[in-house]
């Protein structure tokens, strides 16, 4: 069973950030935060993930509660691109295996 | 290359016939997956090979059968299939570090029609 609550749906303008929210109230020590995007028609993508500190790639930014009860992905400049479903998991009791919830879909708009 | 391909892209098979799918990577990746996916449902874990070797079967039924022939290839045999097995049948793989976080790498799916 997947172990967060995302919201189903947020939209957001072009250009500015995106900030999905993500709740894992029953995280345990050793569980990392990982998210994931499906754009229409092709497979789940590989964003970003965490244990404890906040995380910056080039796609994103992870913000992660000092009691990691919850977290933020962050899209700093959203584009149409970046329409997709968001999922936010955590790794399944030390599998590191992806059980995928059901996600936030995103519509970025112009 | 950091791509898995996975072939066809579409299918279309009838309750008797035997069909399979193909999954691809040369990433030197370890660990390979099948995950199925509903229309407008979240990737349900299939199958899990780690070293070639099946490690991880979530109760799925027997007219699925996957096959590791090596570690850059993934098959998923289908034989008998009902239309409640239509969905997109999506492959990934990773580096199977055993005891550190993954990143999986997903194909594009074969999206597959039962008639």
């Amino acid at each position: 069973d997947a172990k967060t609550t995302q919201p189903p749906s947020m939209d957001c303008a072009e250009g500015r950030a995106a900030n999905l929210p993500c709740n894992h109230s029953t995280i345990s020590g050793n569980e990392y935060v990982y998210w994931y995007r499906q754009i229409h028609s092709q497979g789940p993508q590989y964003i970003i993930h965490g244990l404890k500190n906040n995380e910056t790639n080039e796609m994103a930014s992870l913000i992660i509660t000092e009691d990691r009860k919850s977290s933020t992905l962050i899209l700093p400049h959203a584009t149409l691109r970046d329409t997709a479903v968001y999922y936010c998991i955590v790794d399944g009791g030390g599998s590191y295996i992806p059980t995928f919830g059901r996600g936030t879909s995103l519509i970025v708009h112009p | 290359d950091t791509e898995v391909t996975q072939t066809p892209k579409h299918l279309v098979m009838g309750m008797t016939n035997k069909k399979s799918l193909k999954c691809e990577q040369h990433m030197g990746h370890r660990a390979m997956y099948w995950y199925k996916q509903k229309a407008k449902k979240p990737p349900e874990l299939m199958f899990v090979y780690s070293y070639e070797k099946l490690s991880i079967n979530e109760s799925v039924p027997s007219r699925f059968s996957p096959e590791c022939p090596n570690s850059s290839l993934l098959n998923l045999h289908l034989h008998a299939l009902q239309p409640e097995d239509s969905a997109l049948y999506l492959c990934a793989s990773s580096q199977d570090q055993r005891d550190r976080p993954e990143k999986l790498f997903f194909g594009s799916g074969t999206q597959l029609s039962v008639l």
